[in-house]
């Protein structure tokens, strides 16, 4: 099946840096999308991507979509202590005829932000 | 705002025993997802049920099985849980294919 890498596996920073995480893939993704996940709590969608090249932003977190579409990063700026928590990459397919996306997700980043 | 509801939140089971999991959403989505996470695994897609009516295999489908009862509810069940399912399970629902997934909380398994 599709693998997805991500990196890095965990970060400890200090507030106020900012961070930057990536994901890359063996295949092809029709869609990006990135979550992040607090202790005891669902993944909740950060930022969604839909075209190869696509920059987008929500807050101080900014996303792309790579050209080749088999990979994403996503950059945090000026890191709050709220930031802490697990971030996940993961690509979706879709495929034609059906309707049904499939998530393929990475293994997670760990950010640490010490105040 | 409750979006996807997943109970319980804990249990415990002996193996051997059988227990079913329940999701319901109320952002009347189309498709639900079942996943499970692991340690450094990230999440894997168990089954999934793309509409109402319809529920197909993902990843890791080995020793469990869904129900979509309506268009609202996703139901996971054990039928005869092991150690190796020791996991925390996931539900995810989305309006259509395209669209992103949406996460519960999580149900919190240990199977002893």
């Amino acid at each position: 099946g599709q693998q997805l890498n991500q990196s890095p596996q965990s970060m400890f920073i200090q507030e106020g840096e900012d961070v930057s995480m990536n994901c890359t893939s063996s295949s092809i993704f029709n869609t990006w999308l990135w979550y992040k996940q607090e202790p005891g709590e669902g993944p909740v969608l950060l930022i969604a991507l839909y075209k190869a090249g696509e920059l987008t932003s929500n807050g101080r977190l900014t996303a792309q979509f790579g050209i080749t579409r088999k990979d994403s990063f996503l950059n945090i700026s000026a890191s709050i202590p709220s930031d802490v928590g697990i971030y996940f990459c993961a690509g979706q397919e879709v495929r034609g005829g059906t309707s049904y996306g499939k998530l393929t997700f990475g293994q997670g980043t760990i950010l640490t932000v010490h105040p | 705002n409750a979006g996807v509801t997943q109970t319980p939140k804990f249990q415990v089971l002996k193996t051997g025993q059988s227990m079913t999991l329940q999701c319901a959403q109320d952002m009347n989505h189309n498709s639900m997802y079942w996943y499970r996470q692991d340690p450094g695994m990230g999440l894997r897609l168990i089954y999934y049920s793309a509409s109402e009516g319809t529920t197909d295999k993902g990843e890791v489908p080995n020793g469990y099985n869904v129900s979509r009862l309506n268009k609202r509810e996703f139901s996971l069940r054990l039928e005869s849980a092991a150690p190796s399912q020791t996991s925390v399970y996931f539900c995810a629902s989305s309006g259509t294919y395209n669209q992103p997934q949406h996460f519960g909380d999580g149900t919190r398994l240990s199977i002893l």
